[in-house]
């Protein structure tokens, strides 16, 4: 079947550091992969996004690469701000699904301090 | 464009109790998407609507029921409550062309459900 596996957090890091937070995946069909990010207190924000095999997905500074074969989409960025602090999913939509229901790992907490 | 959005944010009710959740879609959106978020975990899919029919359901017992309306906004009602049922409940729309997986889900903030 579909799954995410994320790495587990917590995750400390001082402001301007480098971050990889890494999601590997399983699908039976041909997957379009997401990263999603959730600050307290409310719903899930996209990301990023990438629909095939070597495709980058980037935004506010985040990317991640659609790796097929190692089944992997590891969200990285050169320097994390306080404003980054929240919670990553790492998600999935498969092709050979009816609709595009979305597979999510269980999340990994990013705390930046000063 | 006006977003998802979700009522009521917090509902507290008992054991045995039923309740219904509202979801407004995004604008322009055809699909609708619940998924239950316990504390510390990733949301889990429960069903999703398109054309006011149910279109692919997640592991979850028939107590979970939803309805989709001609405007595209959805209920999600859940029977016989029980204290394993208390989550973050999430609803996302998505535009689905059919056959294309690259189209994200955009969320609301969800309603915080706790069962006593």
């Amino acid at each position: 079947g579909d799954s995410v596996t994320q790495m587990e957090g917590p995750v400390t890091l001082s402001e301007e550091a480098f971050l990889t937070i890494n999601c590997t995946y399983t699908a039976t069909g041909y997957p379009s992969l997401f990263w999603y990010v959730q600050y307290p207190g409310e719903g899930l924000q996209l990301l990023l996004k990438a629909t095939k095999a070597d495709d980058k997905g980037s935004n506010k500074g985040f990317e991640a690469t659609y790796r097929k074969e190692t089944t992997s989409f590891h969200l990285e960025k050169g320097s994390v701000q306080v404003s980054d602090s929240a919670v990553y999913f790492c998600a999935l939509s498969d092709s050979h699904r009816v609709g595009n229901q979305f597979y999510f790992g269980t999340g990994t907490s990013l705390t930046v301090i000063p | 464009e006006t977003g998802v959005t979700q009522s009521p944010t917090h509902l507290i009710k008992t054991r045995g109790q039923q309740v219904t959740l509202r979801c407004s879609s995004q604008s322009g959106h055809n699909t609708v998407s619940w998924y239950q978020q316990a504390l510390g975990q990733g949301p889990q899919f429960i069903f999703q609507y398109y054309r006011e029919e149910e279109n692919g359901r997640g592991n979850f017992p028939p107590r979970f029921s939803g309805l989709q309306f001609p405007n595209y906004s959805s209920e999600l009602n859940v029977n016989a409550l029980e204290l394993d049922d208390s989550a973050l409940y999430l609803c996302a729309s998505s535009l689905w062309t059919g056959g294309r997986r690259d189209q994200p889900q955009h969320f609301g903030d969800g309603t915080r459900l706790s069962i006593l």
